[in-house]
């Protein structure tokens, strides 16, 4: 396993379709964080999740966002009824939690999923 | 106003220049302060890591955090063509959670 895969890579959807988009964190990794980055801007804090536990869910994450970790391993992010401002990249990550100063673990990213609705 | 601010750019500089990349945040318990580059339609790769106030060098680059006036900077010595990358500060408090990032500063070295 070596890093955070997201899949599809790109997505191109028409206005008021669905979409989905997987993650599958580092293999030991507990901790899952859904991001949403726009051009020229950084990422977004949407969600996250520890094992399938979701923890936090940000104001960004409206109604017709939903994501899942299931098993405690992979995600999803799930987009309905999809509208032209949800185009942007979303980004997945993931980090260990340990037994120690949680703020020390470190987050790697996945290289994205780009999502453009038409 | 943002929890995080970071100047957009973008920044243009010749090879071999220094490069000063600076961020300022509004809340006092970040404590944990990351410096991460992004190469065009990549994801963000962890570059630095600092805990609370001081400074970080690893190879050509520098990191600064100075707490009490909630700032910090990236440094990067005999900057290089490869560094041409978008540059995030992020921060996050001692329960861990989420990170907050700045908007991005995008870095441009001219051979």
């Amino acid at each position: 396993d070596t890093g955070v895969s997201q899949d599809p890579r790109h997505k191109i959807t028409k206005r008021g379709q669905n979409v989905t988009f997987r993650c599958d964190p580092i293999s030991e990794h507990n901790r899952l964080y859904w991001y949403r980055q726009t051009l020229g801007q950084g990422p977004e804090f949407l969600t996250y999740f520890q094992n399938e536990a979701q923890l936090e869910k940000s104001r960004l994450l409206s109604d017709r966002f939903s994501a899942e970790r299931p098993k405690g391993s992979f995600s999803t992010l799930e987009i309905q009824r999809t509208e032209q401002g949800d185009s942007a990249m979303y980004l997945c990550a993931s980090e260990i939690r340990d037994l120690g100063v949680s703020g020390a673990n470190v987050l790697t990213f996945g290289a994205g999923s780009r999502l453009t609705v038409l | 106003q943002k929890e995080v601010e970071q100047d957009p750019g973008p920044l243009s500089v010749p090879e071999g220049a220094i490069v000063s990349l600076n961020c300022t945040y509004s809340n006092s318990a970040f404590q944990y302060f990351m410096w991460y580059r992004q190469y065009s339609r990549k994801g963000p790769e962890l570059l630095m890591y600092t805990y609370s106030s001081g400074n970080k060098e690893d190879g050509r680059f520098t990191a600064q955090v100075d707490k009490s006036s909630k700032y910090i900077s990236l440094f990067i010595r005999d900057s290089q063509p490869s560094d041409s990358a978008t540059y995030l500060c992020a921060m996050r408090n001692n329960q861990g959670g989420k990170l907050i990032f700045g908007q991005g500063t995008e870095l441009s070295v001219k051979p």
